[in-house]
């Protein structure tokens, strides 16, 4: 079954500080993933995501994530956490044969300190 | 202003009570899919439609029913809604396979 999961129900984390979000996905095969973020009381909102090519992926607000294929995982990362990136955040991976469905992880609430 | 528009953002109703959630965007979006969030579990698929009279389910469709008449509109039906239906519902859209999904503000339903 293809999946993502998300081992850190919270990270907190010092204003300026880099921030690291776990993914690790589990498809055979090459994964369609992506970040989302949910702030309080809104919707979901694309940060970045990842199909192929650079490893690296930039996306919106400062975020970037690294695909490793050898560990599986999908982390997102920051290099100056800002308090207002305090919001829950969301790994996901599209179905690699139903390319409708899609499969969130449990979500990560990240808490960046003053 | 590009959006998903979900209708209500609150709503509490009681068991057995036939209930619909609206949901409509302004992108002219092919694809519409329903999840629901609860604490633990992340988001999950109850149903998506990939364009007009096209639906299928997702990974959690028991108890909800869909519809797809129009391009813009993908209501949820709740026929006999029941405590577990309690959650969060999001509405999402997409333009094209591998894009991203705009999502809609969100639905907080509780079912007593």
């Amino acid at each position: 079954a293809q999946s993502v999961a998300q081992p850190e129900d919270q990270v907190n984390v010092a204003e300026g500080n880099p921030l690291t979000v776990k993914c690790t996905y589990s498809v055979s095969g090459n994964p369609y993933l992506f970040w989302y973020v949910q702030y309080p009381n809104r919707g979901l909102q694309f940060l970045l995501k990842y199909i192929t090519g650079d490893n690296l992926v930039k996306g919106s607000y400062g975020f970037e994530a690294e695909f490793n294929k050898s560990q599986t995982s999908f982390h997102l990362k920051k290099p100056s956490a800002l308090v207002s990136d305090s919001a829950l955040y969301f790994c996901a991976v599209r179905d690699l044969r139903n390319f409708n469905k899609f499969y969130f992880g449990s979500g990560t609430k990240l808490n960046v300190k003053p | 202003e590009a959006q998903v528009t979900q209708n209500p953002r609150y709503l509490i109703t009681v068991t057995g009570k036939k209930l619909t959630v609206t949901c409509s965007q302004n992108m002219n979006h092919e694809y519409m899919s329903w999840y629901r969030q609860d604490p633990g579990l992340g988001l999950r698929q109850i149903y998506y439609s990939m364009n007009v009279e096209v639906t299928d389910k997702g990974d959690v469709p028991e108890g909800y029913k869909v519809s797809r008449k129009e391009k813009r509109n993908f209501p949820l039906i709740l026929e006999s809604p029941s405590p577990n239906q309690t959650s969060l519902y999001f509405c999402a859209s997409r333009v094209g396979v591998g894009e991203k999904l705009f999502f809609g503000s969100g639905t907080q339903l509780s079912v007593l």
